[in-house]
C-alpha cells in the first residue's frame, strides 16, 4: 500500500518565525508532489507543486524535495496568523490511471 | 476564474434514502474525483473517472456509485444512505497530466439521520 506520512501536529510557531512541515512517501517512482492548505471547514487549496530535487520558492513558501530520501518539506517564512491551517502533502505515483495519494495533514498554529 | 462547483454546501438526509451529490467543472478537465474527509482519517478516495462513462474504484467504494455522462459533470450516488456516511464530501478535477494537481470544489457536508 502506497503511503504518505505527515506528523499530525499541532505545530505551533510564533508570528514571524519559520514553520517547517515534513512529509515522507513510500513509492519510489513518485513523480510530482503537492502541498495543499486547508482552513477549517473549507476545501483544500493548492499552494505549491514540485517535481525535481531541490528547492522551489514562491513568495514566503519554499518546497523542498529529496527523492533519494523520499522526503518533501514545506517551509513558511515570516509565518502569519493567517497561515494557521492544516497542510496536506500529496504525491502522484506516476502510474497511469491512479489518483494522488494524500497524507492526513499537519495542523499549523501561528500565534500573534 | 476556473471552478469546481458542488451542488449543495449542506445536506441532511434520512437513513435509507438515495442521495445524489453533483459536481460540475468548467476547466475541461479529463479527470474527476470524489473523496470523503473525516477527522483523523484524512482524505479517502471513493471513485474517480478519467473519461466520460469511465469510472474506477478508489479505496472505499462500498455503498457508493458514480455517473459520468458528460465530461464536465461527475455525480456521486449513495444508494441507501446510512449514518456512517455522514461526512464532508469533496469533488476534485485535474488535467489528464496530473502534474498540475487537483482543483477542489467547496465540499458538501452530508448528515444522515
Amino acid at each position: 500500500q502506497k503511503e504518505v506520512e505527515q506528523n499530525s501536529g499541532p505545530l505551533s510557531v510564533p508570528e514571524g518565525a519559520i514553520a517547517s512541515l515534513n512529509c515522507t512517501y513510500s513509492d519510489r517512482v513518485s513523480q510530482s508532489f503537492f502541498w495543499y492548505r486547508q482552513y477549517s471547514g473549507k476545501s483544500p487549496e493548492l499552494i505549491m507543486s514540485i517535481y525535481s530535487n531541490g528547492d522551489k520558492e514562491d513568495g514566503r513558501f519554499t518546497a523542498q524535495l529529496n527523492k533519494a530520501s523520499q522526503y518533501v518539506s514545506l517551509l513558511i517564512r515570516d509565518s502569519q496568523p493567517s497561515d494557521s491551517a492544516t497542510y496536506l502533502c500529496a504525491v502522484n505515483s506516476g502510474q497511469a490511471g491512479t489518483a494522488l495519494i494524500f497524507g492526513k495533514g499537519t495542523t499549523l498554529s501561528v500565534s500573534s | 476564474d476556473v471552478k469546481v462547483t458542488q451542488s449543495s454546501r449542506y445536506l441532511v438526509k434520512r437513513t435509507g434514502e438515495k442521495v445524489f451529490l453533483e459536481c460540475v467543472q468548467d476547466m475541461d478537465h479529463e479527470n474527476m474525483f470524489w473523496y470523503r474527509q473525516d477527522p483523523g482519517l484524512g482524505l479517502r478516495l471513493i471513485y474517480f473517472s478519467y473519461d466520460v462513462k469511465m469510472k474506477e474504484k478508489g479505496d472505499i467504494p462500498e455503498g457508493y456509485s458514480v455517473s459520468r455522462e458528460k465530461k464536465e459533470r461527475f455525480s456521486l450516488i449513495l444508494e441507501s444512505a446510512s449514518t456512517n456516511q455522514t461526512s464532508m464530501y469533496l469533488c476534485a478535477s485535474s488535467l489528464v497530466d496530473r502534474v498540475y494537481g487537483y482543483t477542489f470544489g467547496s465540499g458538501t457536508r452530508l448528515t444522515v439521520v
